[in-house]
């Protein structure tokens, strides 16, 4: 149980063009998901909270209108980097939570050419 | 603010070998503490979790951990390490906001093994 699938787990894309990143909870509802954004081997920032039904809540120092965060229905979240550029490449993650327990993805690696 | 502290950035153990990665965490409440790995280009497992009741936690994989309170520790220990152990590791504090726990993670301890 407690599964959590994103998608996708590779894009490589041209600068200037938003990317759409989504994560799912498999088996479970989750009402708060996280975003996460981890650089080479370094540990994981959170950058945003999602919670269903209603905005997300951003971390100090992380552009809302860069990261767009969209939490529709208790299975899914979705981030959409808007007008990507090379620095926004990186790992991005995604976790949700259930039983105070967050149960995370696998991860998506965008490359920003 | 809580705040965790991995002191060992990297380890080398051989397989068959006991481990202990180090743990330290700042937070003013009772904390809850969570053990991850992670495999090279891929999400995060959890291991164990500590809430709460009896400090020393069996978790997936054969490891262990106990919370320390006088010590603000969590070290993660395992009697016998696999060659399939190699990941990072991660050691984090979480502060429950009331939907959920939000996490602080320490920077990771990388493990390798060596046959």
């Amino acid at each position: 149980g407690a599964v959590v699938s994103q998608h996708p787990s590779r894009v490589i894309c041209k600068s200037g063009t938003s990317v759409k990143i989504e994560c799912r909870s498999l088996d479970f509802q989750a009402t708060t998901m996280f975003w996460y954004r981890q650089f080479p081997k370094q540990s994981l920032m959170l950058m945003a909270t999602s919670n269903e039904g209603s905005k997300a809540t951003y971390e100090q120092g992380v552009e809302k209108d860069k990261f767009l965060i969209n939490h529709a229905s208790l299975t899914l979240s979705t981030l959409t980097v808007t007008s990507a550029h090379p620095e926004d490449s990186s790992f991005y993650i995604c976790s949700a939570s259930q039983g105070g327990i967050q149960y995370f993805g696998a991860g998506t690696r965008l490359s920003v050419l | 603010a809580q705040s965790v502290t991995q002191p060992d950035i990297h380890i080398t153990v051989s397989e068959g070998a006991s481990l202990e990665l180090r743990c330290n965490y700042s937070y003013g409440a009772t904390p809850y503490l969570f053990w991850y790995v992670q495999s090279p280009g891929q999400g995060l497992q959890l291991l164990l979790k500590y809430f709460s009741g009896d400090t020393l936690v069996q978790g997936i994989k054969g490891f262990e951990a106990e919370f320390k309170r006088s010590q603000s520790s969590f070290n993660l220990r395992k009697p016998s390490v696999h060659w399939s152990d190699a990941a990072e590791y991660f050691c984090a504090v979480g502060r429950y906001t009331g939907t959920a726990s939000k996490l602080t993670f320490g920077t990771g301890t990388r493990l390798q093994v060596t046959l």
